[in-house]
């Protein structure tokens, strides 16, 4: 029972490199989602895909970019990365956007240095 | 952009207390979820409401839907070490055709023995 699976678990950067974020579901859902969580904020929002094909900025969607490969996998970029994206990154999958459950992966601790 | 105002931030309380934390908008919610995060994990939900003033309960877990929609809470009875956590109410805004799920700040509970 895979669920939502994300890699890396943990990455250290430095200032201007780029990576991607990788997250795949199992579960056959539509919308899938990249979360930010800060101390103090909660979880905000990076960026959503409400299904295949479609990409949609959320709340804090700069000095990112996502591709959304197959119905599976919702890939994250930061193509220079900077110390403010310093951050846990969250993905999760829900079976369609009108659906409100969302299962999470368990993060990808990144720091920028 | 939309925010949820969680509180209390945090908690420190003794094995066997109960704990009450609630979420308040000045927006009107269409449904109101509960999630625990366990260190190092992905958030889990816990509850899920869908109807102004539902209350519903896990366990020794009891959540209600406010009746202005624009509010929710979350009580713990009789709470056990590994209640330890961050807990997140989350909402769909009834205004919302994106599906997008809007987080509060999370409140962290620690249970001493």
């Amino acid at each position: 029972n895979a669920g939502v699976t994300q890699t890396p678990k943990f990455q250290v950067l430095k200032t201007g490199q780029s990576m991607t974020l990788q997250c795949a579901q199992d579960m056959n859902h539509n919308s899938m989602y990249w979360y930010r969580q800060d101390p103090g904020m909660g979880l905000r929002l990076i960026y959503y895909s409400a299904s295949e094909g479609t990409t949609d900025k959320g709340e804090v969607p700069n000095g990112y970019n996502v591709s959304r490969l197959n119905k599976r996998e919702f890939s994250l970029r930061l193509e220079s990365a900077a110390p403010s994206q310093t951050s846990v990154y969250f993905c999760a999958s829900r079976p369609d956007r009108a659906s409100t459950e969302a299962f999470f992966g368990q993060g990808t601790r990144l720091t920028v240095v | 952009g939309q925010q949820l105002n969680q509180s209390p931030q945090s908690m420190f309380i003794q094995e066997g207390e109960d704990v009450s934390m609630n979420c308040t908008s000045s927006s009107i919610f269409n449904t109101w979820l509960w999630y625990k995060q366990d260190p190092g994990e992905g958030p889990v939900l816990l509850i899920a409401l869908y109807k102004a003033g539902e209350l519903t309960s896990n366990g020794r877990l009891t959540a209600q839907f406010g009746i202005t929609r624009k509010d929710s809470f979350l009580n713990i009875s009789a709470s056990i070490p590994s209640d330890v956590g961050i807990y997140f109410c989350a909402g769909q805004l009834r205004s919302s055709n994106t599906g997008k799920l809007i987080f509060g700040q999370g409140t962290t509970l620690q249970v001493k023995p």
